[in-house]
């Protein structure tokens, strides 16, 4: 099966630059994607690795090492909507092009 | 473009009590679609997920089914509801694309229904 790990809570403040880390165990690997969840409101996609290295978009970043079963998501010139909850997902073998989740990171962005 | 809608947004129910939530995917064909649960503060789950009409996969025993009637419609059911039947229940979508194939692959998620039994 899958499992991902996430630190359960950052805190940072407005202009600092953050890290969020994940590591994975999975059977197969087809991908690791980020998603940004909001309070009470639905995920949404903010980056995907399928390869090693680094994928930029905008003030966000995200790395993947394959062979470390390890990515992170890097957020900078944070602000304070970005306070939020952030997941990172693999997508291992199986059909549905389903994805497993992590537990979630919750992000505090302070003044 | 492509919209998703699930309904209803907040549903109080009782134990025992039938459940039957809908979501349904507009502009486009063919997407797998999932039902996933997420507990207060907690990461999201696979309940089910469906590759085409009628083909449905369940990724953990529990009190709940799906359907898939039509190709942009998904429904989640419950013959008798339980307390730990609460949740945040969150419908998606994506295209569907080969199952080994390295490539982003975006789930869309609809706004969610949060359902409280008690």
């Amino acid at each position: 099966g899958q499992s991902l790990e996430q630190p359960s809570e950052v805190t940072a403040v407005e202009g600092a630059i953050v890290q969020i880390n994940c590591t994975y165990q999975t059977s197969g690997f087809y991908g690791l994607s980020w998603y940004q969840q909001h309070d009470g409101g639905a995920p949404t996609f903010l980056s995907y690795n399928g390869l090693d290295g680094l994928e930029e978009t905008g003030r966000f970043s995200s790395f993947l090492s394959r062979s470390d079963s390890y990515g992170y998501l890097l957020l900078q010139e944070l602000q304070m909507k970005d306070s939020a909850s952030y997941f990172c997902a693999v997508r291992g073998t199986g059909g549905g092009n389903k994805l497993t989740f992590g537990t979630g990171t919750q992000l505090k962005v302070e003044l | 473009s492509q919209t998703i809608h699930q309904w209803p947004a907040t549903l109080v129910q009782p134990v025992g009590s039938p459940l039957s939530l809908e979501c349904t995917v507009e502009g486009t064909s063919n997407p797998n679609l999932y039902w996933y649960r997420q507990a207060a503060g907690r990461g999201l789950q696979l309940l089910f997920y469906s590759v085409g009409i009628g083909q449905i996969s369940s990724e953990v025993p529990q009190n709940l089914s799906a359907s898939r009637p039509q190709d942009r419609q998904f429904i989640l059911s419950s013959k008798k509801l339980l307390l730990s039947d609460s949740g945040f229940y969150l419908c998606a979508w994506s295209v569907r694309q080969g199952v080994n194939y390295i490539a982003k692959n975006i789930q869309y998620f609809g706004a969610g229904t949060r359902l409280s039994v008690l």
